[in-house]
């Protein structure tokens, strides 16, 4: 089955550094990748997604990049700010009509001002 | 509105006590709603998915159970809480794309 797992699981960096979080994926089938970011207390909130067909998307001061040759995906953030700070998820939805995404187990990333 | 309520928002509950916690999402009808669980310090492990009224699809052996009574409506379930059931519990939909919006959660803690 599909297993997505993160290289680290703290990302510590200094406000206004830029920030990279990396995941990778198992299943060459995934369709469809997506980053969440969770502050502490809430539920996860959609941050930005990448077709399998695309290998990099930017949005906001965010830029997901992704390699299917090696199954690996990151998040880049620009000039971190304090505000960034949570933890941040990837997902990876294969083919099919049930949707059902594979999670990641996250990465903390703080920001020290 | 994509808006997911859920309560309540917190609740401390004694092993083997019952269990109700219930979603409620705004917005298209029909859609695709999830019952996920966060341990602390941990992933997302999805328990039950839902396409309709009545449709559950449960995703790992448990003591929970998930029911769908009305569209919008989403509500987990357990007749005998054990200590391994606390934690964070999410309640999701599919968007028109794939991905989810999730509701605030409910923070679940077993004595």
């Amino acid at each position: 089955g599909e297993s997505v797992g993160l290289h680290l699981p703290t990302l510590s960096v200094q406000e206004g550094d830029n920030s990279i979080i990396n995941c990778a994926y198992s299943n060459s089938a995934s369709d469809y990748f997506i980053w969440y970011k969770q502050e502490s207390g809430k539920g996860p909130q959609f941050i930005i997604d990448i077709r399998s067909n695309m290998d990099k998307r930017q949005g906001q001061r965010v830029t997901v990049l992704l390699n299917k040759t090696v199954k690996h995906l990151s998040l880049q953030i620009a000039a971190t700010q304090p505000g960034d700070s949570a933890v941040y998820f990837c997902a990876a939805v294969g083919e099919g009509g049930s949707y059902i995404p594979t999670f990641g187990r996250g990465t903390s990333l703080i920001v020290h001002p | 509105s994509q808006t997911i309520h859920q309560w309540p928002a917190t609740l401390v509950q004694p092993v083997g006590s019952p269990l109700s916690l219930e979603c409620t999402v705004e917005g298209t009808s029909n859609p695709n709603l999830y019952w996920y669980r966060q341990a602390a310090g941990r992933g997302l492990q999805l328990l039950f998915y839902s396409v309709g009224i009545g449709q559950i699809s449960s995703e790992v052996p448990q003591n929970l159970s998930a029911s769908r009574p009305q569209d919008r409506q989403f509500i987990l379930s357990s007749k005998k809480l054990l200590l391994s059931d606390s934690g964070f519990y999410l309640c999701a939909r599919k968007s028109a794309g794939y991905e989810q919006y999730f509701g605030p959660g409910t923070r679940l803690t077993v004595t």
